[in-house]
């Protein structure tokens, strides 16, 4: 089936650490990948996104590779600042099946000033 | 330009009474989406519409819950009886037609059910 993990959270850094939230993926068929970000009291925004295997996406500061041989599509940023505290949420699209979107189950990031 | 608008923003509510959601789409948006989000969770889509035409409707749990967008544009969610269990967020995105293009998320609908 089709499906996403992500890394449990809360992840609490420091204003200017290094950022990885984890996420691999099963999906039947060949997926595109997404990050969606949440702040508080608001709709999910889409990050970025990886239509292909070895696609970078990158907006804001962020990047994420499609890997196809690890299923994976970790998000990073090289320095976090107290503003991307959110919940950030990896999700899976495969063609046909009516473009259906499945998503993890987020990973809340606290930065701390 | 104007966001996916939802109405209400939080609704409190005892088990068994009804209750209804409203969702404005971007403008020229012909894809509509409801999706429950439970705490902690990640959305799961309950309807997609194209148009007036619910496309897909698999995860709707029809006894209690339904939908309607009845001239293509603005969309009601219902559910009748209300259960403890419904206690979730509802949100509504929108997109250009078809599912490959960018989703519009609303903020969302906060239903407590007591």
């Amino acid at each position: 089936g089709n499906s996403v993990t992500q890394m449990e959270g809360p992840v609490t850094l420091s204003e200017e650490a290094f950022l990885t939230i984890n996420c691999t993926y099963t999906a039947t068929g060949y997926p595109s990948l997404f990050w969606y970000v949440q702040y508080p009291g608001e709709g999910l925004q889409l990050l970025l996104k990886a239509t292909k295997a070895d696609d970078k996406g990158s907006n804001k500061g962020f990047e994420a590779t499609y890997r196809k041989e690890t299923t994976s599509f970790h998000l990073e940023k090289g320095s976090v600042q107290v503003s991307d505290s959110a919940v950030y949420f990896c999700a899976l699209r495969v063609a046909g099946n009516f473009n259906k979107f499945y998503f993890g189950s987020g990973t809340k990031l606290n930065v701390k000033p | 330009e104007a966001g996916v608008v939802q109405s209400p923003r939080y609704k409190i509510i005892e088990k068994k009474q009804p209750v209804a959601f409203w969702c404005n789409p971007i403008s020229g948006h012909n894809t509509l989406y409801w999706y429950l989000q439970n705490l902690g969770q990640g959305p799961e889509l309950l309807i997609r519409y194209e148009n007036e035409e619910a496309v897909d409707d698999s995860q709707l749990p029809k006894d209690r819950f339904s939908a309607e967008r009845l001239k293509g544009v603005d969309s009601t969610l219902k559910i009748q009886p209300a259960e403890l269990g419904d206690s979730a967020v509802y949100l509504c995105a929108s997109s250009f037609s078809g599912g490959a293009n960018e989703q519009f998320f609303g903020p969302g609908t906060r239903l407590t059910v007591l």
